[in-house]
């Protein structure tokens, strides 16, 4: 069965430093990859996806970035933490090839900028 | 873009009674729609999903949901709660890029003894 790692679950970062969040997918392959933002009584806002390695759209424009190295890695990023970097991050992979397809999350990582 | 819209921000229930959450979504053809659950800290768990065929889907952990086309409507109900439900409730709807979802603003469940 497939499964879903991200990492670390928590973080707490100072602002103006770097950010590496990770996660893997296993079980499964060529899947499309996600990251979402969460912020407290905002739902969940789309950052990235991508359908293969290197291929990342960004869907707002932002102080993150995205890349995904392997088949079944995704990595989020950021050169400069802002406090408004602060929320709780999901990844989340579906189905290659289909459209629509039921998304599946990861347990988050709870980032807090200082 | 289509678009699902919660419009319940927090909803209490006492426990055994029945639930319906609401979700309308804006959208021209047939949407694709979904329930996800949310415990506190953790990740989104899919409950049901709706792409076309019968209007009523049932899900996990007795849910089921209604799509009524008349009423851009695909509520999420329970005819008895536990008080293991309480949680937070997004509906989605699938996205013009046909990959993403996108997701509305959650309904937070209340259950009291």
């Amino acid at each position: 069965s497939q499964t879903i790692h991200q990492w670390p679950a928590t973080l707490v970062q100072p602002v103006g430093s770097p950010l590496s969040l990770e996660c893997t997918v296993e079980g499964t392959s060529n899947p499309n990859l996600y990251w979402y933002r969460q912020a407290a009584g905002r739902g969940l806002q789309l950052l990235f996806y991508s359908v293969g390695i290197g291929q990342i759209s960004s869907e707002v424009p932002q102080n993150l970035s995205a890349s995904r190295p392997q088949d079944r890695q995704f990595i989020l990023s950021s050169k400069k933490l802002l406090l408004s970097d602060s929320g709780f991050y999901l990844c989340a992979w579906s189905l290659t090839g289909a459209k629509n397809s039921p998304l599946h999350f990861g347990n988050g990582t709870r980032l807090t900028v200082t | 873009a289509q678009s699902v819209t919660q419009p319940d921000i927090h909803i209490t229930v006492s426990e055994g009674a029945s639930l319906e959450l609401r979700c309308n979504y804006s959208y021209g053809a047939t949407p694709y729609l979904f329930w996800y659950v949310q415990s506190p800290g953790q990740g989104l768990q899919l409950l049901l999903k709706y792409f076309s065929g019968d209007t009523l889907v049932q899900g996990i952990k007795g849910f089921e949901a209604e799509f009524k086309r008349s009423q851009s409507s695909f509520n999420l109900r329970k005819p008895s709660v536990h008080w293991s439900d309480a949680a937070e409730y997004f509906c989605a709807v699938g996205s013009n890029s046909g990959y993403a979802l996108n997701f509305g603003k959650g309904t937070s469940l209340l259950v009291t003894p």
